[in-house]
């Protein structure tokens, strides 16, 4: 059973920080993991998606790698600003059921100006 | 234009009524979702919608039932509320079958609370 677990819970840092999100998934047998944005009250937005045969993608000053034989994925924002504070959602995609999009607990983000 | 719309925003009731949210995606996707989001903030999904048929189905309890009266639109209905209930719904929706390199577009979120 697919389990999806990031680290930290919740992460404040000064702006202009670098900063290292992590998650972990338990079956290394995923369609794609995506790592979303959701801001209090609202829905939730794609960021990056990574399909199981590339190794990361970039937007902006988001960076997000995969490592499927280890199970694990990091999120990398560059020049953290106030307005990355939002909680950051990881989840795979089973390559058994690409119709069932797993879900981390996310990690809550707080940039202080 | 708004992709996937959901109503009611909030939604503040009695324990024992029974209730529907509403779903309605105008992006031409084939596949709709419904998903709960606890306390916790832990994201679940519950059931999944193929061209009006249901494709995915977890433990959810039978007082919780989707209806699709077109590939546009994935209904919640809710019988018989119980605090447990209490939670932020969102539908989603995607292609089908999605592309490795597609992604599900959610909406807002009903936020429901049982009193």
């Amino acid at each position: 059973k697919q389990e999806v677990t990031q680290i930290p819970a919740a992460l404040s840092v000064p702006e202009g920080e670098n900063l290292v999100l992590n998650c972990s998934f338990t079956d290394s047998a995923i369609y794609n993991l995506q790592w979303f944005r959701q801001d209090p009250g609202k829905g939730l937005t794609s960021l990056l998606l990574i399909q199981s045969s590339q190794r990361e993608q970039t937007s902006g000053r988001l960076n997000a790698s995969l490592d499927k034989s280890s199970g694990r994925s990091t999120l990398y924002i560059a020049a953290s600003q106030p307005g990355d504070s939002a909680t950051y959602l990881c989840a795979v995609t089973p390559k058994t059921s690409y119709d069932k999009v797993i879900f981390g607990p996310g990690t809550s983000l707080s940039v202080i100006p | 234009d708004t992709a996937v719309s959901q109503t009611p925003k909030y939604l503040v009731t009695q324990m024992g009524n029974d209730k529907s949210i509403k779903c309605e995606q105008n992006l031409g996707h084939d596949t709709m979702y419904w998903y709960k989001q606890d306390s916790k903030k832990f994201l679940k999904i519950m059931f999944s919608y193929n061209n009006k048929e249901l494709i995915i189905n977890e433990t959810v309890p039978n007082r919780f039932s989707p209806k699709s009266p077109d590939k546009a639109h994935l209904n919640l209905h809710i019988n018989s509320l119980e605090l447990g209930d209490s939670a932020v719904y969102f539908c989603a929706s995607s292609p089908h079958p999605p592309s490795p390199g597609e992604t599900q577009y959610f909406g807002p979120g009903t936020r429901l609370l049982v009193l």
